[in-house]
């Protein structure tokens, strides 16, 4: 019974990259959110997709930050011309019901050079 | 906008004592549900106990229990008997419940870094 898969765990880009995080959500699930981590804080809420649609992306910047979640695979997040400020931990969470309790990934540790 | 405040950056418990942990919340909804969640190093967030602000008995979870304040928006964090394990950084975390708008969205505090010495 797997939870919630997030890869890669740690990924390094220098400035200017692209950034890819996935995640697959636990079986049963077709409720995903990403929530981004900076140093010392909590958790922020970025996007809230269910499949094939964006529902609410109000926590995302309007700019080279996207996300998707396909009909097959994994939902991704996408971060063009990364820069030093978007270097955080980006965490996954899914739920059956939209009300339902989330459940999270361990996350994927973006670091920008 | 809801808001979720952690006054407490780090904390330091003995093993096998009593630790607890601060939270306060500003909303201005009646129906909504509260959250504690445990960080450890491996960093996978871990739902510890939640609590249902319609009701009025506090949530218990074997060595994990809160003590909510509704009137005074409070929701402090009990850990009793404390093990080596219980260190991580704790969060707590606000949801609503109402019909419609963004009853999915957690707003989280800053967290608390609970040490546990041997």
């Amino acid at each position: 019974n797997a939870g919630v898969m997030q890869n890669p765990r740690h990924l390094v880009r220098r400035r200017g990259q692209e950034a890819r995080l996935r995640c697959s959500p636990m079986k049963g699930h077709s409720h995903v959110y990403w929530y981004r981590q900076l140093p010392e804080e909590g958790l922020k809420f970025m996007v809230y997709l269910q499949k094939e649609n964006i529902i609410d992306e109000s926590g995302m910047p309007k700019e080279r930050f996207s996300a998707e979640f396909p009909k097959e695979g994994p939902s991704i997040l996408r971060i063009q011309q990364v820069v030093r400020g978007d270097s955080a931990a980006y965490f996954c969470a899914s739920s059956r019901l939209y009300t339902g309790e989330l459940f999270f990934g361990e996350g994927s540790r973006l670091t920008v050079l | 906008a809801q808001t979720v405040t952690q006054s407490q950056p780090e904390m330091s418990v003995q093993e096998a004592e009593t630790v607890t942990l601060s939270c306060t919340y500003d909303t201005s909804e009646s129906d909504y549900y509260l959250f504690w969640y445990k960080q450890p190093p491996s960093r996978q967030m871990i739902l510890v106990i939640r609590q249902e602000a319609y009701k009025q008995q506090n949530a218990t979870e074997n060595r994990f229990s809160v003590n909510f304040q509704k009137a005074a928006k409070s929701f402090s964090l009990k850990i009793s008997d404390s093990q080596l394990g219980d260190a991580a950084m704790y969060f707590c975390a606000y949801r609503s419940a109402s019909s419609g708008g963004s009853n999915y969205k957690l707003t989280f505090g800053k967290g608390t870094l609970l040490t546990v010495n041997p």
